[in-house]
């Protein structure tokens, strides 16, 4: 079966930390996104890749960086993380031509203390 | 730019009564529109496209939604619902070619045994 998995269900860390937030999936998708959920906002878009060592900017990526070194893992990192980050995070993958077709990750909820 | 609105947060039914969830849109050009659905603690998983053809479009677990260009419409439905049908519910939309999907606020529903 395919699959996406982030690194983390549950993860705290404290105003001012670098946090890494990792995502790999093995389905050989050549589209990786990264989103952040929040109640009565839905899902929007932070960043995503379409290649390796590409990356596009999404619809908040203030605060945000992303590394994809390999095709299958893409890394979400928060350069120095505040309470307003405090979020569910989702990862998705997607093949070549079949954006409709993402598959999602489980997520991680991150607490900015 | 596009954008999607789910009309209600919160959409509370029946076992055995229909489900009516809302989604309008914009684009400026036809667009490609989506239903997903997220269970407690796990990703998004994808309901139904639309993308050409047939503006009823059937999905997974007896859903459907229904195109509607001249009411800008993708309105979810399901003759009966179950309790297993207790989740949140997502519109998206993408234009063709576009990169990127657009999702909306989401609607979470509850079945009432």
């Amino acid at each position: 079966d395919v699959k996406v998995t982030q690194s983390s269900r549950y993860l705290v860390k404290r105003t001012g930390e670098k946090v890494f937030l990792e995502c790999v999936q093995d389905m050989d998708h050549e589209n990786m996104f990264w989103y952040r959920q929040d109640p009565g906002l839905g899902l929007r878009l932070i960043y995503f890749s379409y290649d390796v060592k590409m990356k596009e900017k999404g619809d908040i990526p203030e605060g945000y960086s992303v590394s994809r070194e390999k095709k299958e893992r893409f890394s979400l990192i928060l350069e120095s993380a505040s309470t307003n980050q405090t979020s569910m995070y989702l990862c998705a993958s997607s093949a070549q031509g079949a954006l409709w077709a993402q598959h999602f990750g489980d997520g991680t909820r991150l607490s900015i203390l | 730019a596009q954008s999607v609105t789910q009309l209600g947060s919160h959409v509370s039914v029946s076992e055995g009564a229909l489900v009516l969830l809302r989604c309008n849109y914009s684009s400026s050009v036809p667009p490609y529109l989506f239903w997903y659905v997220q269970y407690p603690n796990q990703g998004l998983q994808l309901l139904l496209k639309y993308t050409t053809g047939a503006t009823l479009v059937k999905g997974i677990n007896g859903f459907e939604a229904e195109f509607k260009k001249s009411e800008t419409s993708f309105h979810l439905t399901k003759p009966s619902a179950h309790m297993s049908d207790a989740a949140e519910y997502f519109c998206a939309v993408s234009d063709r070619g576009a990169q990127k999907l657009v999702f909306g606020q989401g609607t979470r529903l509850t079945i009432n045994p």
